[in-house]
């Protein structure tokens, strides 16, 4: 399967909106709500952001949402924090124990 | 505390054989599925596979099936990832992941496994 296609960057000004999308097809993204998103600070491992498309872990800052439009999933972080500048990465479910990932956004703080 | 720990980094030669683990703690290790991700340097994240301790049920992608053995020891809570001949393009930080007890993303993720393979 290919990977799921992501803007390399993206960037927002401190207490501004800003949404990371995340395209695949109907046999990944289209096809499951089983979206998640990981972000993932320089030389740590990811963390999960968001699973099942728009739904937060406990401790994530509720600054976080998904939703999912068709083959297109989004990772929105509103007010916009130095500390959310990183990389982000969304996931799908791809059937029959596959998953793919998205190719990574660079999101900057400006 | 749910927790993943893998092994150290390794530094090996092309042709040259690798083991690397990932210890699971805190939870019912052969209960849950434990995926496993390449990182290469720069780049992004790349799905592998994915084994159930419990019965060792495994599936790869097909870009890795063939390439790397995924495996585990429910008796001392680890899953294993190998090679029987590495390559220079093998050279990747390898995580290992938990996947949900209920659903299909993963928490946590360990602290991964640096693998540098050079002559």
């Amino acid at each position: 399967q290919s990977a799921l296609t992501q803007p390399p960057s993206a960037s927002g000004s401190p207490g501004q909106s800003v949404t990371i999308s995340c395209t695949g097809t109907s046999s990944d993204v289209g096809g499951y709500n089983h979206v998640s998103w990981y972000q993932q600070h320089p030389g740590k491992a990811p963390k999960v952001m968001i699973y099942e498309v728009s739904k937060r872990p406990s401790g994530v800052p509720d600054r976080f949402s998904g939703s999912k439009s068709g083959n297109t999933a989004s990772l929105t972080v509103s007010r916009l924090q130095a500390e959310d500048e990183t990389d982000y990465y969304c996931s799908s479910y791809a059937g029959s124990n596959n998953w793919v990932f998205g190719g990574g956004t660079k999101l900057t703080v400006l | 505390e749910v927790q993943l720990v893998q092994s150290g980094a390794e530094v090996k030669k092309p042709g040259e054989s690798l083991k690397i683990s990932c210890k699971g703690s805190g939870y019912s290790f052969s209960s849950s599925w434990i995926g496993w991700v390449r990182q290469m340097p720069g780049k992004g994240l790349e799905w592998m596979g994915i084994i159930y301790p419990g019965d060792s049920d495994t599936t790869y992608s097909p870009s890795f099936q063939g390439q790397v053995t995924i495996s585990a020891d429910k008796s001392i809570s680890t899953a294993y990832l190998q090679w029987s001949s590495l390559k220079a393009s093998d050279s990747a930080m390898y995580y290992c992941a938990k996947r949900s007890f209920t659903s299909n993303w993963f928490d946590p993720w360990g602290q991964g496994t640096l693998v540098t393979v050079s002559s």
